[in-house]
């Protein structure tokens, strides 16, 4: 059962365009995080987010956590070729229970 | 501080050996996860380790195994191997307290073939 499902799976777009990425959930957390991975190494955090509603931004890139707190949305403004990889979102049921729940993924690919 | 590190970075084994992969966590980190990556399956969770209890499992089988020492630091054996487990293995780090943040940090990986 897959229990956090992104979407979508794969995006190719070209640089300055907008996109939006989904996860979504039936299951409420305690905290979800955006994760950015290359390949052959290990997901990078990029935000926590904790409150429902919450809305944190990091430069080109806007977090928002469902007011539920059952899914949240990834928005990247004028994407840069930079911005090419597996963005992973991981959601934990517990406090500091050390087990995330991760989505597939969406594969980014930002072409110059 | 020093980030999450795992060693050997890549591995290669054949099917019926074990393997030994470690971690060493954040400073102040005193648990330390395990998680399975595969194209097919995603990253999947392999069990977390808390001042050298496990604390939670995944569903994996017996041939996956780990512990953790008194420093945090810990490693995982597979045993047995089959070419399926193939994959990128991560250990992902937090501090693990009482009221504390459940964000967990990763390391680079350990990337295990099985011929």
């Amino acid at each position: 059962t897959q229990l956090l499902e992104q979407s979508p799976q794969f995006l190719s777009i070209q640089e300055g365009e907008n996109l939006t990425v989904y996860c979504n959930s039936s299951s409420v957390f305690s905290s979800l995080q955006w994760y950015r991975q290359e390949p052959g190494e290990g997901p990078v955090l990029l935000v926590t987010v904790v409150t429902g509603g919450e809305v944190k931004k990091l430069k080109r890139l806007t977090f928002q956590f469902g007011d539920a707190r059952k899914d949240s949305s990834l928005h990247i403004t004028a994407a840069q070729p930079g911005d090419t990889g597996l963005y992973l979102c991981a959601g934990a049921y517990d406090t500091n229970a050390g087990k995330s729940t991760f989505g597939d993924g969406t594969t980014l690919t930002v072409k110059p | 501080k020093a980030g999450v590190t795992q060693t050997p970075r890549y591995l290669i084994k054949t099917r019926g050996q074990q393997v030994t992969l470690s971690c060493s966590p954040i400073s102040g980190h005193r648990s330390v996860s395990w998680y399975q990556q595969t194209p097919g399956q995603g990253l999947q969770f392999l069990f977390e380790y808390f001042s050298e209890t496990q604390r939670n499992k995944g569903n994996f089988p017996g041939r996956f195994s780990g512990r953790q020492f008194s420093n945090s630091r810990s490693e995982m054996n597979v045993s047995t191997l089959e070419l399926g487990d193939s994959a990128l293995y991560l250990c992902a780090t937090q501090p693990g307290l009482l009221g504390g943040t459940d964000t967990q940090y990763f390391g680079p990986g350990t990337r295990l073939t099985v011929l």
